[in-house]
């Protein structure tokens, strides 16, 4: 069953605009991952957030985590026409038995 | 090179048959992953295998099994292909040490059971 519910599940942007995707969680996690995939290829690793941050930036990309409200967001700024993929948010509960869970993911679309 | 591989890319077969995918990482990687992608559903774990002589099962392993022939290589096999398999097929890895850690995608197999 998916752990990470993302939010929306597709997302249309001009250029230069900003996009910010939800993910929304259950159960208690160590850390929260964001995965980029383009068109029927793999994914690939953008930043992780471990469940004692509050924000991490890296480049034009910002995460924020609240453990409270069980739920992360990612915002990409003066998204880039490259930027168009589907984006995924993956939860690890941490502990020995390490598996990540990943959401369905959010098709950001990215017009020049 | 790609640090992860996965052969074939594209693979056709007919219900009832026997197939393999095979992955290989060059990444020293003890942790392999095989994960299912379908439309509007995201990704599914299959089997995970912690070492070689530790492979566990994931949310949907019926119908599946797996061969982790050495730390590089982790196979997977559908003894009798049906077409609800049709999906697309992803290994990962991800390092044993330290945490935490993310995970490390081949480009995957698109399989078609007819």
């Amino acid at each position: 069953s998916q752990q990470g519910e993302e939010d929306p599940q597709a997302l249309s942007i001009q250029e230069g605009e900003n996009a910010t995707m939800n993910c929304s969680y259950k159960t208690s996690i160590n850390n929260l991952q964001w995965y980029r995939q383009n068109s029927g290829r793999g994914l690939v690793h953008l930043i992780l957030i471990r469940s004692n941050e509050r924000e991490k930036h890296s480049g034009r990309l910002r995460v924020t985590l609240d453990t409270s409200k069980k739920s992360s967001s990612l915002l990409i700024t003066a998204s880039r026409a490259a930027d168009t993929a589907s984006y995924f948010c993956a939860t690890d509960p941490g502990g020995s038995n390490y598996k990540l869970t990943f959401g369905k993911g959010t098709l950001l679309t990215v017009n020049p | 090179d790609a640090d992860v591989t996965q052969t074939p890319r594209n693979r056709i077969t007919k219900t009832g048959k026997r197939i393999m995918l095979e992955c290989s990482q060059t990444k020293g990687h003890d942790r392999m992953y095989w994960y299912r992608q379908d439309p509007g559903l995201g990704l599914r774990l299959i089997y995970y295998s912690f070492d070689v002589k530790d492979i566990n099962k994931g949310e949907i392993s019926d119908g599946y099994s797996v061969s982790r022939q050495a730390q590089a290589k982790f196979s997977l096999s559908l003894e009798s292909a049906i077409p609800n398999q049709t999906a697309l097929y992803f290994c990962a890895t991800s390092e044993t040490s330290g945490s935490p850690y993310e995970q490390f995608f081949g480009p995957g197999t698109r399989l078609t059971v007819l």
